[in-house]
């Protein structure tokens, strides 16, 4: 099946901060979605992005499908961003996401 | 539309016991899917029902796990005679033929004692 790697696994960063989380994928994906786990489990969707750029306020995201990545960013850090980010991709022919293994962002205040 | 519900938040059992979790879909979504993620790790797809047809199970689902979506509308997860490493957070979507994605509940957390 298809791999989804994340990097960083750890993130610590201080309140105000820039960060860049990246995804990559072993396959050709038809979807490809970022998700913050919130303490309580509850998994937000961030963006729904197989391919392109899109920005949601202080978060952005890019994904490269050709080359088979996406980026996340997050400007001015809060500690309201402090989490597990997750990417999940959908490849073609498969109804089911695969999840990352996710990048655990700490922000400190 | 309130998003996807799932009941209960919390759920602790003995072991051997059944348990029996709910999941409401956003009412427009004809696709929904089950995830168990344990801690540490990203979600795990477990099934996956488009309107009332099961159309696709993990081999995760052992012969102890059924899910049922009767009516094309809410879902039902049942384990039977629960073990400790059923403990877990067990986590539904639904999603509208990709359109938008997936969207998540906030998921029901198992603990076997």
């Amino acid at each position: 099946g298809i791999q989804v790697e994340q990097s960083p696994p750890d993130l610590i960063l201080q309140e105000g901060a820039n960060s860049t989380l990246r995804c990559n994928f072993s396959d050709s994906v038809n979807n490809l979605q970022w998700f913050h786990q919130n303490p309580w489990g509850q998994l937000i969707n961030l963006f729904y992005i197989p391919s392109g750029t899109k920005q949601n306020g202080r978060l952005s995201a890019t994904t490269v499908a050709t080359e088979r990545y996406s980026l996340l960013y997050i400007s001015s850090s809060q500690t309201t961003d402090s989490g597990v980010y997750f990417c999940a991709v959908l490849n073609f022919g498969n109804e089911k996401l695969t999840f990352g293994t996710g990048t655990r962002l700490t922000i400190i205040p | 539309d309130t998003g996807v519900s799932q009941d209960p938040r919390h759920k602790i059992t003995k072991r051997g016991q059944n348990v029996t979790f709910r999941c409401d879909p956003i009412s427009e979504h004809n696709r929904l899917y089950w995830y168990r993620q344990t801690l540490g790790q990203g979600p795990e797809f477990l099934t996956y029902f488009q309107n009332e047809a099961q159309l696709e199970k993990s081999r995760l689902l052992s012969d102890r796990f059924s899910a049922e979506r009767p009516k094309g509308s809410f879902s039902t997860l049942e384990i039977q005679r629960t073990e400790q490493g059923d403990s877990a957070m067990y986590l539904c979507a639904s999603s509208d033929e990709m359109v938008a994605g997936y969207t998540f509940g906030s998921g029901t957390r198992l603990t076997v004692v």
